[in-house]
């Protein structure tokens, strides 16, 4: 039972323009959203994340919306840049005790590409 | 301030074998967790430490295991290795759990001939 999912595996666009990766949960419980960038042989970096007590963050070219009762995500990079290219993972965490020590949950991740 | 570190970065092991992997958190992060990187399944939690204890625990046999010090730094071990074991293994280290972020090592892959 996958409770995180990136239903796209690869997303092409041409530079400047915006890139938006999408994400989907089924876990109710779930309360804490990270999106990762990663190249491969390389260990995910963090973007950005966002708590459900909010639906939208920003960092620079980076936004990350959340729609709680679609249980959907989506990251927005704007402008994109071919620096930009790798594999994009959103995760999940169920927040703060229990069975939720440590414990994130991934989407299988989607391939952007850039065009310059 | 200096990031995850892991080491090995590449191993090969032979079925049957057994391997040690290990991590050292960011300085002050207190956490550190365990996950397999493969093709097939994508990132899947292992375990998660914090104060030399393990407090969480993913869906793996038995024959994955690992262990905190008191400095933090972490160990995990693969006994019996399958070929199925091949994989990337990353660590990932944050302040405390739950909503602090955590931050990746480069990982270590480990191949199983």
């Amino acid at each position: 039972d996958q409770q995180v999912k990136q239903n796209s595996p690869s997303l092409s666009v041409q530079e400047g323009r915006i890139s938006i990766l999408n994400c989907d949960y089924t876990n109710s419980m779930f309360d804490y959203f990270l999106w990762y960038k990663k190249y491969p042989a390389e260990g995910p970096t963090f973007l950005i994340s966002i708590s459900s007590i909010k639906d939208k963050n920003e960092d620079g070219r980076f936004t990350v919306f959340l729609n709680k009762s679609a249980k959907h995500l989506s990251l927005h990079i704007v402008p994109s840049q071919p620096g930009d290219s790798a594999v994009y993972f959103c995760a999940a965490s169920p927040g703060i005790g229990g069975t939720s020590y440590g414990k994130l949950t991934f989407g299988q991740g989607t391939i952007l590409t850039v065009h310059p | 301030k200096a990031g995850v570190t892991q080491t090995p970065r590449y191993l090969i092991k032979t079925r049957g074998q057994q391997v040690t992997l290990s991590c050292s958190p960011i300085s002050g992060h207190r956490s550190v967790s365990w996950y397999q990187q493969t093709p097939g399944q994508g990132l899947q939690f292992l375990f998660e430490y914090f104060s030399e204890t393990q407090r969480n625990k993913g869906n793996f046999p038995g024959r994955f295991s690992g262990r905190q010090f008191s400095n933090s730094r972490s160990e995990m071990n693969v006994s019996t290795l399958e070929l199925g074991d091949s994989a990337l293994y990353l660590c990932a280290s944050s302040l405390a759990s739950g909503r602090d972020t955590q931050y990746f090592g480069p990982g270590t892959r480990l191949t199983v001939l």
